[in-house]
C-alpha cells in the first residue's frame, strides 16, 4: 500500500513569491492534514481537509492556504512568501481524522524563502 | 489551550544504558501518540495510546500512558546507537480537533558507544 506522497521534496522560492505544495494521501484515506516544522516552533498544524472542505484550521495568518479535491488529494498555497516560511512541510493523511484515525505522515516538502 | 511538554529536551546515552524520556501535557485527553524522526526524514509512528494504564512495547521502546496524571513516558532499554534521533510525543485534543495533533519540542536522543 503506497504511503502519503509529497511533491516536491526541495523548494527554493524568493520572497514574495508564491509556493503550491502537494500531497497525495493513502488510498482510502479521506482527511488530509498539514503541518509545518521549523527549529524555532517545532511542529504546528496548519489546516485538515476532509471531502474538499476545511474542518479545523491553526493559527497561521491568510497566507496560508489549502484546498483538497475530489479524489482526496490535497494542495496547500503560500502567497507573498516571508524568509520565516522556511520550513518543512508536513502532510498527514488519515481515514477520518478523527480520534480513532492514527495520521500517517509523507516526507515532506523542504521550503527555502530566500 | 492544549500544551505539551517534554523532558529531557536533549538527551545523550551511552550504549547500553536505561533511560526514560517523559511527556505531560494540560489537558484530559486519552490518545497519545509517540513518533520517531531521523534528520531531514518525515515521522515514523512508534505507538498508539488509546487508555488510561495503556502499555505498549516494541523491541527496546517501551510506552506507557497514565491519562489521570497527564504523562506519558518512553523507556529505553540497553539504548543502541541504531536508536538515535527525535521522539516526539503528540497528543489528540479530542472533539472537533480533525487532524490536529498538539505536539511536544521533541527529545533529541544520542547513543554513543
Amino acid at each position: 500500500k503506497a504511503g502519503v506522497t509529497q511533491t516536491p521534496r526541495y523548494l527554493i522560492k524568493t520572497r514574495g513569491q508564491q509556493v503550491t505544495l502537494s500531497c497525495s494521501p493513502i488510498s482510502g484515506h479521506r482527511s488530509v492534514s498539514w503541518y509545518q516544522q521549523t527549529p524555532g516552533q517545532g511542529l504546528q498544524f496548519l489546516f485538515e481537509y476532509f471531502s474538499e472542505t476545511q474542518r479545523n484550521k491553526g493559527n497561521f495568518p491568510g497566507r496560508f492556504s489549502g484546498r483538497q479535491f475530489s479524489n482526496s488529494r490535497s494542495e496547500m498555497n503560500v502567497s507573498t512568501l516571508e524568509l520565516g516560511d522556511s520550513a518543512l512541510y508536513l502532510c498527514a493523511s488519515s481515514f477520518g481524522g478523527g480520534m480513532n484515525s492514527p495520521l500517517h505522515f509523507g516526507n515532506g516538502t523542504r521550503l527555502t524563502v530566500t | 489551550e492544549l500544551k505539551v511538554e517534554q523532558n529531557p529536551l536533549f538527551l545523550s546515552m551511552q550504549e547500553g544504558k536505561n533511560y526514560t524520556i517523559y511527556c505531560n501535557y494540560s489537558t484530559t485527553s486519552d490518545r497519545l501518540y509517540w513518533y520517531r524522526q531521523d534528520p531531514g526524514k518525515s515521522l515514523e509512528s512508534l505507538f498508539v495510546l488509546l487508555s488510561n494504564g495503556a502499555v505498549k512495547q516494541e523491541g527496546r521502546l517501551m510506552a506507557s500512558l497514565d491519562t489521570k496524571a497527564r504523562l506519558s513516558t518512553l523507556h529505553i532499554t540497553a539504548a543502541v546507537h541504531d536508536l538515535s534521533a527525535t521522539y516526539f510525543c503528540a497528543v489528540f485534543a479530542g472533539g472537533t480537533s480533525y487532524g490536529k495533533l498538539t505536539f511536544g519540542q521533541g527529545t533529541i536522543l544520542t547513543v554513543h558507544p
